[in-house]
């Protein structure tokens, strides 16, 4: 069974500066996807980025990027130039090919400081 | 497009009644999912579906039926409920990442 540990349950940083959430997991998978999570107090789930291990290449979205090592099953969110509105829950979560079932850390609380 | 809904958003029940949780998708996609969050942790499954008429388990079905009688309709049933279901509960639909609900939250007391 695969097992996705966040060992960071708190997190903060100053506003404009930039944080690293951890990330490991266990599969004997070859092929999967990884996602990070961001779920505010609203509760509603929203994809930060995704990452098929099919792929070298780290992903990056505007001020998110990961720092992908299959070897290692290590999968790090960095958020750059951190905002108020970062400040939230974030999920690591594991997704195999078939049937696409998620599996999720824990998760960070990331609270960004004024 | 509503993506995906829920309903209803918050419910409190005593022990041992039934409720029925609704999602809905107008995404048309196959595989949906039920899903609970309890604090200090991640979202786990319960239930899954790959299309219409077809149900698995997930990692936490006991106490929890489900039923997908129409592609675009998830069902989850409590038959019998226990202050240990108190959760928020979350559906979600896939293609190629998943897509959530807003989350039911549930009390039972």
């Amino acid at each position: 069974a695969q097992t996705v540990t966040q060992s960071q349950p708190e997190m903060s940083v100053q506003e404009a500066e930039t944080v690293t959430l951890s990330c490991t997991y266990d599969t004997s998978e070859n092929n999967y996807y990884l996602f990070w999570y961001k779920q505010p107090p609203s509760r509603q789930m929203i994809l930060v980025i995704r990452q098929e291990a099919y792929k070298q290449q780290n992903a990056t979205e505007n001020r998110f990027s990961v720092n992908f090592q299959k070897a290692a099953k290590s999968f790090s969110l960095k958020i750059s130039d951190s905002q108020l509105g970062d400040t939230a829950m974030y999920f690591c979560a594991f997704m195999k090919l078939f049937p696409n079932d998620m599996r999720f850390g824990a998760g960070t609380r990331l609270t960004v400081k004024p | 497009n509503a993506g995906v809904t829920q309903t209803p958003k918050f419910r409190v029940l005593k022990t041992g009644q039934s409720m029925t949780l609704l999602c809905a998708q107008d995404m048309n996609h196959e595989y949906m999912y039920w899903y609970r969050q309890d604090p200090g942790m991640g979202l786990r499954l319960i239930h899954y579906s790959v299309g219409e008429g077809t149900t698995a388990k997930g990692e936490v079905p006991d106490g929890y039926n489900v039923s997908r009688l129409k592609k675009q309709n998830f069902l989850l049933g409590l038959e019998s409920a226990a202050p240990s279901q108190t959760s928020v509960y979350f559906c979600a639909t896939n293609r190629g990442q998943q897509y959530f609900g807003p989350g039911t939250r549930l009390l039972v007391l």
